[in-house]
């Protein structure tokens, strides 16, 4: 099975800051990994699939980078609306996926 | 537009069964999977199972195996899964999603969510 790990589990960040989360696969995934953000109380939203494509409606200050194992999302200046956790979620295997722990950006 | 909407809560006592449903509609789904996912109180996302809405054919998270059924009804487009032998451990929220059959890797249409509450 692959396994996910992110770092950090959770940051402190202030309106305006860049702020860059990791997320490490434990085996070669290619680029098949996707970002998710989500709010109390909301389900998870969808903000960048195979590593670097920002879906539709994602504002371009999110950025997201890697392939293989290591892989990156970037918040390139905080906006209030952005205080939640993240998501990455591999997509390798054919027969299921698997979330990263998250990170909590507070 | 794209919609998945999930059946209401759920309180069951420890060591019986429910059955969440997620009624879509806004798409063509036999070109989609339905995939369940479930967070615990304060906890991240697990994958539970998927179904293949073209097929019906279904997949599941070895954690999960033997204890879990998820379906698709096509006559009423609406997905279902039943999780029996619960405990405590399976108070969360259970949410569906939908991810393309052929070349989808993502999930990007989410349902509202169903708190299912399992409590003596």
């Amino acid at each position: 099975d692959i396994q996910m790990t992110q770092s950090p589990s959770s940051l402190s960040a202030s309106v305006g800051d860049s702020v860059t989360i990791s997320c490490r696969a434990s085996q070669n995934i290619g680029t098949f990994l996707s970002w998710y953000q989500q709010k109390p109380g909301k389900a998870p939203q969808l903000l960048m699939y195979s590593g670097s494509s920002l879906q539709r409606g994602v504002p371009s200050r999110f950025s997201g980078s890697g392939a293989g194992t290591d892989f990156t999302l970037t918040i390139s200046s905080l906006q209030p609306e952005d205080f939640a956790t993240y998501y990455c979620q591999e997509s390798f295997s054919t027969t299921g996926i698997t979330f990263g722990p998250g990170t909590i950006v507070d | 537009q794209v919609q998945l909407v999930q059946s209401g809560a759920e309180v069951r006592k420890p060591g019986a069964s429910v059955k969440v449903s997620c009624k879509a509609s806004g798409y063509p789904f036999s070109g989609y999977y339905i995939y369940w996912v479930r967070q615990a109180p304060g906890q991240g996302l697990e994958w539970m199972g998927r179904v293949n809405a073209n097929t019906g054919d279904t997949d599941y998270a070895q954690t999960f195996e033997g204890r879990v059924t998820v379906t698709w009804d096509t006559s009423i487009s609406t997905a279902s899964i039943e999780v029996t032998r619960l405990n405590s451990d399976d108070t969360a929220m259970y949410f569906c999603a939908r991810m393309r059959i052929w070349n989808g890797h993502y999930l990007d249409f989410w349902g509202q969510g169903t708190l299912v509450t399992v409590s003596s």
